[in-house]
């Protein structure tokens, strides 16, 4: 079995702020973790993705992650964010049979 | 722009209609999806077929039918639908051929439906 917990279900932060979203997942088989992003109105759209090798992954609109195994965690991060970066993001864990994906947290860019 | 397109964008039914969502992707994946996403809340699978054959079912209730006629698209028949039926219906698709877990899902932009 496994879960994906984000702790934060909203964050707001101020335009050209660094913003962390936090993400713990649990399994008990080898995890690929991915963070995606889901404008208003829109579909997911895959901001990045963990399978193995580094652990800081680099992703699209400038959002990086970092795998971190003993603390089962997969926080994403952006050191800068724009008014466009408003959206609601989730991480999701997959393996056989499953994409298994968190609340989310809605991220909100204030000018 | 997204390469899983999704249609209609927006569906208004009543609970005694018979309508159809359609997905369609043509990046040579094998593997398709139908979510169902409340506001506020992460897609909760209901659907996967895998080389065009339905490998999950969700225990969705039966008033929703999938289909997939070929690689390339899949459908979602519906039909004596409830209100609590209304959400927004994602298709995603993936390369591999069942649902492996380091394959990344492409979603299409999704179907908002409405049931008076």
């Amino acid at each position: 079995a496994q879960s994906v917990t984000q702790l934060d279900s909203q964050v707001p932060v101020f335009e050209e702020a660094p913003v962390e979203l936090r993400c713990n997942y649990s399994s008990s088989v080898s995890v690929y973790l991915f963070w995606y992003v889901q404008y208003p109105n829109q579909g997911l759209q895959l901001l990045l993705k963990y399978l193995s090798g580094s652990t800081l992954v680099k992703g699209i609109n400038g959002f990086e992650a970092e795998f971190n195994k003993s603390q089962t965690s997969f926080h994403l991060r952006k050191p800068s964010v724009h008014i466009s970066d408003t959206a609601e993001y989730f991480c999701a864990v997959g393996s056989a049979r499953q994409l298994t994906f968190g609340s989310g947290t809605q991220l909100t860019v204030l000018p | 722009d997204t390469e899983v397109t999704q249609t209609p964008k927006h569906l208004v039914m009543g609970m005694t209609n018979k309508k159809s969502l359609k997905c369609e992707q043509h990046m040579g994946h094998r593997a398709m999806y139908w979510y169902k996403q409340k506001a506020k809340k992460p897609p909760e699978l209901m659907f996967v077929y895998s080389y065009e054959k339905l490998s999950i079912n969700e225990s969705v209730p039966s008033r929703f039918s999938p289909e997939c006629p070929n690689s390339s698209l899949l459908n979602l028949h519906l039909h004596a639908l409830q209100p609590e039926d209304s959400a927004l219906y994602l298709c995603a698709s993936s390369q591999g051929v069942f649902l492996d877990g380091n394959q990344p899902q492409h979603f299409g932009d999704g179907t908002r439906l409405s049931i008076l």
